[in-house]
């Protein structure tokens, strides 16, 4: 059964700082989905990871996976007010896009 | 604007009611899925339909029951439900695997 294992699972930052969520998978995979959740407010899709090694840029957030380790990352960059949300990876199951979610991480950026 | 669209976002229901949350993606996608999102659990994944026929069900009570008459609307339909039902229930699409699922913006549901 495949277990995706976020941490943290609360995140609480200054503005400008650096951060990193990790994302931990237990069994084979080959593609990683990281989204975003404002509350109230369905997810929207920041990265899609297909590769191993795979890296991907969108603004102040970067995603990576590495798939020997089972690990993906989202890394923060200077941290800014509107990061605030909760922000989830997702495990391809199979064939079919059964994607099987982590927990969510909850990013609370400060002034 | 999301380009799925979902009906009612919200909805209070006893427990003796039959009710059916509507699901349309405007995407030309061909596959579309229905999940659950609850305070207590991580997003499951409930339903999957892909060209209108359903390849997963996952271990979800027969009180949940879906619908895909075509490939742009996926229905819930929902009967004698049970106050742990209460929950968002997303839902998705998608055009082939690796590509981006796009969610609804989700139909809160409250069962009393």
């Amino acid at each position: 059964e495949l277990k995706v294992e976020q941490n943290p699972l609360f995140l609480s930052m200054q503005e400008g700082k650096n951060y990193t969520i990790y994302c931990n998978y237990s069994t084979t995979s080959d593609r990683l989905y990281w989204y975003r959740q404002d509350p109230g407010k369905s997810l929207e899709s920041l990265f899609v990871l297909l590769s191993n090694g795979a890296v991907k840029q969108e603004g102040r957030l970067m995603a990576s996976l590495d798939t020997k380790a089972r690990l993906s990352t989202l890394h923060i960059t200077a941290a800014v007010h509107d990061l605030s949300a909760t922000y989830f990876c997702a495990v391809d199951r199979e064939y079919g896009n059964k994607l099987v979610f982590g927990a969510g991480t909850i990013l609370r950026v400060k002034s | 604007e999301t380009g799925v669209t979902q009906t009612p976002r919200h909805l209070v229901m006893g427990m003796t009611n039959k009710k059916s949350l509507k699901c349309e993606q405007h995407l030309g996608h061909n596959a579309m899925y229905w999940y659950k999102q609850s305070a207590k659990k991580p997003l499951e994944l409930m339903f999957v339909y892909s060209l209108e026929e359903r390849v997963e069900n996952n271990s979800v009570p027969s009180r949940f029951s879906p619908e895909c008459p075509n490939s742009s609307h996926l229905f819930l339909h929902l009967h004698t439900l049970q106050p742990e039902d209460s929950a968002l229930y997303l839902c998705a699409s998608s055009q082939g695997r690796g590509n981006t699922i796009y969610f609804g913006e989700g139909s809160w549901l409250t069962v009393v």
